[in-house]
């Protein structure tokens, strides 16, 4: 099965600092991909999508200065968190597809941010 | 607007059957999917509905029907490790996906 992998899982940082996630499609191309953010006991809210070699599309109220997305390759998306705010702790999680129009994401783990 | 409505906790025994129920709303359909999420974990696949029916994989089903823009999950014979919230997301007509709240699953012995 298409597997989709997050690093780090977890990752503690002081405020004012930059955090980079990695998602990584292990065994597909992915042309898209999409980043994610959980608080505790809510859902899935889309922060952006994004899709290779081209510009990220970012869902309204999410700052595409703060959270930075790059889409280098079709196995690999970075979201950068920069200037990272106790605020900004939650759960981020990405989700990959082949294809613009298939059905079906493949989620990875999660990244669990905490900043203090 | 896009909406999923679905219910915020239910309760179940175990060995019983449970039914969790999803309505949508959305700007054209191109399916309906169930995930399931355990605490601290991410989202696993669980079904794809985009014909009416029913469709049923080993203890859990899923069945949609479109005119009425409503979908549910079926579990049977629930095991504790059922225990766990229950995601229904509508995807819309540019492919990406509407998600409900969740429904968080209580197993009781």
């Amino acid at each position: 099965g298409a597997v989709v992998s997050q690093h780090p899982s977890r990752v503690i940082c002081k405020s004012g600092t930059s955090v980079k996630i990695e998602c990584r499609s292990l065994d597909f191309q992915a042309t898209t991909m999409f980043w994610y953010r959980q608080f505790p006991k809510k859902s899935l809210m889309l922060m952006a999508t994004s899709n290779e070699g081209s510009k990220a599309t970012y869902e309204q109220g999410v700052e595409k200065d703060k959270f930075l997305i790059n889409h280098a390759s079709l196995t690999l998306s970075t979201l950068t968190v920069t200037s990272a705010h106790p605020e900004d702790s939650s759960f981020y999680i990405c989700s990959a597809r082949v294809g613009s129009s298939s059905e079906t994401q493949y989620f990875g783990p999660g990244t669990r941010l905490l900043v203090l | 607007g896009q909406n999923i409505d679905q219910p915020t906790e239910m309760t179940a025994t175990e060995g019983a059957i449970v039914q969790i129920n999803c309505t949508y709303q959305t700007s054209g359909f191109n399916g309906l999917f169930w995930y399931q999420q355990h605490a601290g974990e991410a989202p696993t696949f669980l079904s794809y509905n985009v014909l009416d029916g029913l469709e049923e994989k080993g203890r859990f089903s899923s069945f949609l029907s479109r005119s009425k823009g409503y979908s549910y999950l079926l579990l049977k014979e629930l095991q504790m490790k059922d225990s766990a919230s229950y995601l229904c997301a509508a995807m819309d007509s540019n492919y990406q996906l509407i998600w409900g709240a969740g429904t968080k699953l209580i197993i009781k012995p």
